[in-house]
């Protein structure tokens, strides 16, 4: 069965700073990862995600995430922090067989002016 | 495009009461997913329809949820008799068809409060 390891269960930087999200997954097949944002009150809208060819995945909003398989990673980053990207954000891989989701614990991105 | 809306967005019931949730989906999007999110944790997958039949439910308390999806389009979940553990935010998703369910697209959430 596939599972997600979100390692933090709140990050903080300060506006301009790195922002780097861990995730790490166990799959017995070939992954499919994303990255969701849930902002308050809110649904979660995809950030990006991974299926097949380039392990450097580009997203909305300047995040960009890289499958690494031999570390079976695929963590989120961008350059320089906005206020507005403060929000929980939650690693997923798609399930084998029905091609539902399974989602990590979340991580509270919050971002200091 | 409209998105999946949800009603009602939030809703206080007390223990042993049943409560309902609606779903609209996306226009043409055959699947539907019914997700639980519990204060600080990650969505949880409750049932899975194709169209109006049922693909994955094994995660669905049977013994007081029930969901249907009558015509393929619409669906409610329903909670009969509701438990304190409950409280969480009900959140439904669809996508095009198994083909192309990774793209799922979340309405809103339903926040459920048990007392």
């Amino acid at each position: 069965a596939q599972s997600v390891t979100q390692l933090g269960s709140h990050v903080s930087v300060s506006e301009g700073a790195l922002v780097l999200l861990r995730c790490n997954y166990s799959s017995s097949v070939p992954p499919y990862l994303f990255w969701y944002v849930q902002y308050p009150n809110q649904g979660l809208q995809l950030l990006l995600k991974y299926t097949t060819g380039a392990t450097l995945v580009k997203g909305i909003n300047g995040f960009e995430a890289e499958f690494k398989k031999s570390e079976t990673s695929f963590h989120l980053t961008k350059p320089s922090a906005h206020m507005s990207d403060a929000a929980e954000y939650f690693c997923a891989v798609l399930n084998s067989g029905y091609s539902t989701l399974t989602f990590g614990k979340g991580t509270m991105l919050l971002v200091s002016p | 495009e409209a998105g999946v809306a949800q009603s009602p967005r939030y809703k206080i019931i007390e223990k042993r009461q049943s409560v309902a949730f609606w779903c609209n989906p996306i226009s043409g999007h055959a699947t539907l997913y019914w997700y639980q999110q519990i204060l600080g944790q990650g969505p949880k997958l409750l049932i899975q329809f194709q169209n109006n039949g049922v693909v994955d439910d094994s995660q669905l308390p049977k013994d007081r949820f029930s969901a249907e999806r009558l015509k393929g389009v619409d669906s409610t979940l329903k909670i009969q008799p509701a438990k304190l553990e409950d409280s969480a935010v009900y959140l439904c998703a669809s996508s095009e068809g198994q083909a192309h369910s990774y793209e799922q697209y979340f309405g809103p959430g339903t926040r459920l409060t048990v007392t």
